[in-house]
């Protein structure tokens, strides 16, 4: 049993097109991170979020912490192909903060 | 900052065969992880250090997997007998105490 569900697993879109990707568990959070990958790379940190119903925005990007900090979203507004990636989120369990718990990722595909 | 390293890249080695990957973190961060991702899932923790001493060890760290860093600086990661379902990116991530976890491009290991 995944302790993060992320959904959609697949997301085709066009340019222009707005999307959001959710990620969802039973557990509380500490904190959460959202990270981007491309093939053959190690994940990028895009944020982090800490505090239950936290919005931060980066550019295009919105992000979303729950209320009781067991789950958070990733709005993208007129999604554009440089955006296309997988999209990972990423909790932190507890005060030790040590071990990351990931989501199976979103696969991005922006069509020009 | 010259960012989390890894080396190699690429391993590609035939069933039975010992690999070891090196991982060299970003200087001032005092903790070093690594973490295993296979085709369409996210990572998954495998070990960590703060400093030199190995803190937490996943279920999924077997007894042919065995982690070092023994100056508390760079970390090797070694895999015994290697199986076919060893193939996968490990990934190796450092922070300074419970912070922003980065990670390394990851070593592409195939078994063969």
């Amino acid at each position: 049993t995944q302790l993060l569900e992320q959904s959609p697993q697949f997301l085709s879109i066009q340019e222009g097109e707005n999307l959001t990707v959710y990620c969802n568990s039973s557990s509380v959070f500490s904190s959460l991170q959202w990270y981007r990958q491309e093939p053959g790379e190690g994940p990028v940190l895009l944020v982090t979020v800490v505090t239950g119903g936290e919005v931060k925005k980066l550019k295009r990007l919105t992000f979303q912490f729950g209320d009781a900090r067991k789950d958070s979203s990733l709005h993208i507004t007129a999604a554009q192909p440089g955006d296309t990636g997988l999209y990972l989120c990423a909790g932190a369990l507890g005060t030790s903060g040590s071990r990351l718990t990931f989501g199976e990722g979103t696969q991005l595909t922006v069509n020009p | 900052d010259t960012g989390v390293s890894q080396d190699p890249r690429h391993k590609i080695t035939k069933r039975g065969q010992n690999v070891t990957f090196r991982c060299d973190p970003i200087s001032e961060h005092n903790r070093l992880y690594w973490y295993r991702q296979t085709l369409g899932q996210g990572p998954e923790f495998l070990t960590y250090f703060q400093n030199e001493a190995q803190l937490e060890k996943s279920r999924l760290l077997s007894d042919r997997f065995s982690a070092e860093r023994p100056k508390g600086s760079f970390s090797t990661l070694e895999i015994q007998r290697t199986e076919q379902g060893d193939s996968a990116m490990y990934l190796c991530a450092s922070s300074f105490g419970k912070n922003i976890q980065y990670f390394g491009a990851g070593t592409r290991l195939s078994v063969l």
